[in-house]
């Protein structure tokens, strides 16, 4: 079974599109993650929720908007799409908001051409 | 702000050879982990380091961490060619944030 599993897995598409990005989690954790990975592999933390609600919200374009539908789920909506939005955006979870080790979904590959 | 530094970024090495990745931060943490990521791939959680002199072994890897110097080391024994991948440590900030290193490429010839 897939602890944490996002989709898609790729996405192409032109810029000023608007896209996003699902992500679940079965290993009944209380807190999920996004994280953007760019091309020089730097990992930086988008945003955290904690039982739906928000709890991180680094310094992130408000044309990205999480949304935490429930526990196990934490979706990336993506407005007017630029060419600088191109990474690969990482889900994660943990039991406790940092404490605990984080589970990484397999990525979702965004290129914006 | 915490900012975690890795060194070397990149590391090539024949097999059978030991060597050392440090991972060094700038403000006062007690948790530090280190994860591997595959070309490709996600992230592998390693290790989680919670106190001062905590030391954990896997393998071929040990990780140990100094709080009062603000330095991991991840040191690899007699390398293997299945151990290329990067390597990433990431320092707790406050209660909730993960800060990570800038990952250290390793390669491991034959």
């Amino acid at each position: 079974d897939t602890a944490v599993s996002q989709t898609p897995k790729y996405l192409v598409t032109q810029m000023g599109n608007d896209k996003s990005i699902k992500c679940e989690q079965n290993l009944g954790h209380d807190t999920m993650y996004w994280y953007k990975q760019d091309s020089k592999k730097f990992l930086k933390i988008m945003f955290s929720y904690n039982n739906k609600e928000l709890i991180i919200n680094e310094t992130v374009p408000n044309r990205f908007s999480p949304k935490s539908p429930d526990k196990a789920h934490l979706n990336l909506h993506i407005n007017s799409l630029e060419l600088g939005d191109s990474a690969v955006y990482f889900c994660a979870s943990s039991q406790e908001p940092g404490e605990e080790t984080q589970y990484f979904g397999p990525g979702t590959r965004l290129l914006v051409l | 702000e915490l900012k975690v530094e890795q060194n070397p970024l990149f590391l090539s090495m024949q097999e059978g050879k030991n060597y050392t990745i440090y991972c060094n931060y700038s403000t006062t943490s007690d948790r530090l982990y280190w994860y591997r990521q595959d070309p490709g791939k996600s992230l592998e959680s390693l290790f989680v380091l919670l106190s001062n002199g905590a030391v954990k072994q896997e393998g071929r890897l040990m990780a140990s961490l100094d709080t009062k110097a603000r330095l991991s080391t991840l040191h690899i024994t007699a390398a293997v060619h299945d151990l290329s991948a990067t390597y990433f440590c990431a320092v707790l900030q406050g209660a909730q944030k993960l800060v990570f290193g800038q990952g250290t490429r390793l390669t491991i010839n034959p």
